[in-house]
């Protein structure tokens, strides 16, 4: 396994609820990034923390939003839940870059969320 | 366990039989290149990347190419076994702004025949 794990395993919502999903990332990874996976589909990029900080953002609205905490273990929020927010939310942390070693990432087994 | 390929493409092989599964990427810029096992209710699995300044990458029976020319990908799976049956995606991955933002391939579902 990798060492990520997420929670909770699954969650129902209505739409317009807000949810906050939760990861713990491998000991020692300062970089977590949430990945949202509609189902027969590829992983699509949401966000990255670096140092507790947001430092890339793909193409999703500002009511994803999320925090890391200097533990390392990090929430994705995800405010005013639409139909289309159904899927499987994946986080996957990783060291920083450096040249002398690897930035592989780890993934968590994911959140499957249902919004009704 | 949810089904994590409904409508992707399959590649169906015979046990023992060698898989090749192909990609094609998109961004010049991606910097390296990686391969990803998803099995039915986990997430995605690393299996093995390769840097794009290299063309053959070889792993314990699986072996990846990379061909830039035509922008295209492939991962070799060596005497297939029951076990690698599940939903292989390849990803992009390119340094922008100081974050690295992994891009998805749409996946290809591999069943093995026993």
């Amino acid at each position: 396994e990798t060492g990520v794990t997420q929670s909770p395993t699954h969650l129902i919502k209505t739409r317009g609820q807000q949810v906050t999903l939760r990861c713990s990332s491998q000991s020692g990874h300062n970089t977590v990034s949430w990945y949202q996976q509609a189902l027969g589909q590829g992983p699509q990029f949401i966000f990255q923390y670096y140092r507790e900080e947001e430092n890339g953002r793909g193409n999703f609205p500002p009511r994803f939003s999320g925090l890391q905490f200097p533990n390392y273990s990090s929430e994705l929020n995800v405010n005013a839940l639409e139909l289309d927010d159904s899927a499987l939310y994946l986080c996957a942390s990783s060291l920083a870059w450096t040249s002398a070693r690897t930035d592989t990432q780890y993934f968590g087994p994911g959140t499957r969320l249902t919004v009704l | 366990g949810e089904s994590v390929g409904l409508h992707l493409p399959t590649l169906s092989v015979q046990e023992g039989d060698n898989s090749i599964i192909n990609c094609a990427y998109s961004n010049s810029a991606s910097d390296y290149f990686i391969w990803y096992k998803q099995e039915s209710g986990k997430g995605p699995q690393f299996i093995i990347d390769i840097r794009s300044n290299m063309d053959k990458r070889q792993g314990q029976r699986v072996t990846v190419l990379l061909n830039k020319t035509v922008k295209h990908l492939s991962l070799q799976i060596a005497a297939t076994q029951p076990g690698d049956s599940a939903v292989y995606f390849c990803a992009e991955r390119e340094r922008s702004g100081g974050y690295q933002k992994v891009t998805f391939g749409i996946g290809t579902k591999l069943q093995v025949i026993p």
